[in-house]
């Protein structure tokens, strides 16, 4: 069956922390991974990853992908208490989109 | 944001009583999808949609039929409301594989 997992399932970090959250997954006939961020209410996209080793990013988020070892890390580096949210892991294989659980974020001030 | 709608935002309902939410969306979109998420599952797909009249089931089909006449409009029904179907409901449209967009989300409470 396929799963996606995403670790830790929460974090709570100091505003100027960076931060490394963790998506692994096993699905039959990959065909991208997605990070979102949610707050409080609907996702809103970050990246789509669908080849290895190369760097997507935007401003002090980045995000790789190993299709090898099989995950995805997304980075957030100085981090700032609006980076607080959900992050969700998303892979589409197929035509069916496998969600993680997500990692709830809390950065403090 | 891709222009999408919900209703109702919220519901409360009793078990057993028929249920239908409905995605509006203005983009064109030729796909669409409906999730639930709930507590420590993220998001679910329910069933999708890859053109007017074609649907197929998604992860947690059982219970829940959709429906698409339009390319704008996305229904999901529940034949008869279970506690269990008591969740958040996104819906989402995408140009293709990829990407999509959501909807502000649905709250449904089964009684």
């Amino acid at each position: 069956e396929d799963k996606v997992v995403q670790s830790p399932l929460s974090l709570v970090v100091h505003e100027g922390d960076t931060v490394t959250l963790n998506c692994s997954y096993e699905v039959t006939n990959f065909r991208s991974l997605l990070w979102y961020k949610q707050e409080k209410k609907a996702p809103t996209f970050l990246f789509m990853l669908t080849s290895s080793g190369i760097e997507k990013k935007s401003g002090r988020l980045s995000s790789i992908l190993d299709k090898k070892e099989l995950f995805s890390i997304l980075n957030i580096t100085a981090t700032q208490t609006g980076d607080s949210a959900v992050y969700l892991c998303a892979v589409e294989a197929n035509n069916d989109m496998r969600f993680g659980a997500g990692t709830r974020l809390t950065v403090k001030p | 944001d891709a222009g999408i709608t919900q209703s109702p935002r919220h519901k409360v309902t009793e078990t057993g009583t028929p249920v239908t939410l409905r995605c509006h969306q203005t983009e064109n979109h030729r796909y669409m999808y409906w999730y639930r998420q709930d507590p420590g599952h993220g998001l679910r797909l329910i069933h999708y949609s890859y053109g007017v009249k074609d649907t197929d089931k998604g992860e947690v089909s059982d219970g829940y039929s959709v429906s698409r006449s339009k390319t704008e409009d996305f229904l999901l029904t529940l034949e008869s409301a279970t506690s269990s179907q008591t969740s958040v409901y996104f819906c989402a449209t995408s140009l293709g594989p990829g990407e999509q967009y959501f909807g502000p989300g649905t709250r449904l409470t089964v009684t």
